[in-house]
């Protein structure tokens, strides 16, 4: 099985900060990494798909970056809305793991 | 545009069988090429990927579930069902069902329904 480890797996950032969450597999999976944002009481959301391309209706402050192993989720400036959990998955081979989750708190 | 719904009983007892459904709306589970997904998320803990059927009728599950867990297809109800035997009280989460879309090759769950909480307890 592919492990995928996030880190941090916490942090706490102020509105308008620039923030970065990477997600590590434990072996080469080419681009098939997929970012998901879940708030609390709701289901996940396809943020960014294939490593780097934004889901339609996804602000453009976020981005994606990465490929083989290592991996980037970036949001360029924090809004108030974006204070959630986010995953990552890989989808490169069954089954289809999620990293642990980083949860973006307000500072 | 495609809605997920689960349905399905709040409450199992220990040692007996989860059975969960899916009703998909806005397009068919038998129609194109998607994976119809399980996930599971426990109280206060991330997200658990659980398995998927393939729309020809191919499943795939987590090591971890697989002697427990069976995905089906209901195409005339066109729904999809999870069932898991043997619960314990680890197997208390919300339950998502989900399907997929393909871009340039990269499988991403698009569709989620809202989720349903399960809780194993006698």
């Amino acid at each position: 099985d592919i492990q995928m480890t996030q880190s941090p797996s916490s942090l706490s950032a102020s509105v308008g900060d620039r923030v970065t969450i990477t997600c590590r597999a434990s072996q080469s999976i080419s681009n098939s990494l997929n970012w998901y944002q879940q708030k609390p009481g709701e289901a996940p959301k396809l943020l960014i798909y294939a490593a780097s391309s934004l889901q339609s209706v996804v602000p453009s402050r976020f981005s994606g970056s990465g490929s083989g192993a290592d991996f980037t989720l970036t949001i360029s400036s924090l809004r108030p809305e974006d204070f959630a959990t986010y995953y990552c998955q890989q989808t490169y081979s069954a089954p289809w793991t999620f990293g642990q989750g980083t949860r973006v708190e307000i500072k | 545009q495609v809605q997920l719904q689960e349905s399905g009983p709040g409450l199992v007892k220990p040692s007996e069988t989860l059975s969960l459904i899916c009703t998909v709306s806005g397009g068919s589970v038998s129609s194109g090429s998607y994976y119809w997904s399980w996930i599971r998320q426990p109280p206060g803990k991330g997200l658990e990927w659980i398995g998927y059927i393939y729309n020809s009728g191919s499943t795939n599950y987590d090591p971890s579930l697989k002697s427990r867990v069976t995905i089906s297809l209901h195409t005339s109800e066109n729904q999809f069902s999870l069932k898991l035997n043997s619960v314990t009280a680890a197997d208390t989460a919300v339950y998502y069902c989900a399907r997929s879309r393909m871009v340039s090759g990269v499988v991403m769950l698009y569709f989620w329904g809202q989720g349903t909480l399960v809780t194993v307890s006698s």
